[in-house]
């Protein structure tokens, strides 16, 4: 198993530009999110999802959207990237809500 | 406002130490998780715990509810211990999670 998988590892966008993290596991679990970790803070949920179609967003959702129509794939789309959005962002997994979640590797992103 | 308190941010031990960092929370909670994060950036979930005591190997994980608060201790600590370790707790109202800021240990020969 692969476990969690992200694409890219690394980023660079300008100011206004999209594009779209993609996020990818393959244990079938139903629970999946998106965090943005940046310097000095924790981890914060953008949006996570408890199945396929079903998203909802979480602590930091705005400038950012998902969707899910598969169980294995929940990519994060940067609608008009600005540079507050320059984070390290981490894709997640678990089986359902109640239990461990599987970190992907992150993907590093800046927005000039 | 945050949620999830560590201490403390860093921690410098001798090999072989024995090494203790601390959670506090302030909502109610159904879970505590603690994870590593290693120089690399990985992110690695060590212990799930929603009462009582969980050990693996030299590490040990504490939770008392009442108190709200978590402990993770290290025994014989090692180089290779070295990461940042970050407390984490899964609301119970809601599919929220809350995270500390990390405590960065480092472990010297």
């Amino acid at each position: 198993n692969a476990g969690v998988t992200q694409t890219p590892k690394f980023q660079v966008l300008k100011t206004g530009q999209s594009m779209t993290l993609q996020c990818a596991q393959d244990m079938n679990h139903e629970y999946m999110s998106w965090y943005r970790q940046d310097p000095g803070m924790g981890l914060r949920l953008i949006h996570y999802s408890v199945g396929a179609g079903i998203t909802d967003q979480g602590e930091v959702p705005n400038g950012y959207n998902v969707s899910r129509s598969t169980t294995e794939d929940f990519p994060l789309r940067l609608l008009s990237a600005a540079p507050s959005q320059t984070s390290v962002y981490f894709c997640a997994s678990s089986s359902d809500y109640y239990n461990e979640q599987f970190f992907g590797p992150g993907t590093r992103l800046t927005v000039l | 406002k945050n949620e999830v308190e560590q201490s403390p941010q860093n921690l410098t031990a001798q090999e072989g130490e024995f090494i203790t960092i601390n959670c506090s929370y302030s909502v109610g909670i159904s879970a505590l998780h603690w994870l590593q994060q290693h120089p690399g950036g990985g992110i690695v979930s060590l212990f799930m715990l929603s009462s009582g005591k969980k050990k693996h190997g030299r590490l040990i994980a504490t939770i008392n509810i009442q108190e709200k608060h978590s402990s993770l201790h290290i025994t014989a600590s090692h180089p290779r211990d070295s990461a940042v370790y970050i407390c984490a707790v899964r609301s119970n109202t809601g599919n929220q999670f809350y995270f500390g800021t990390g405590t960065s240990l480092t472990v010297i020969p």
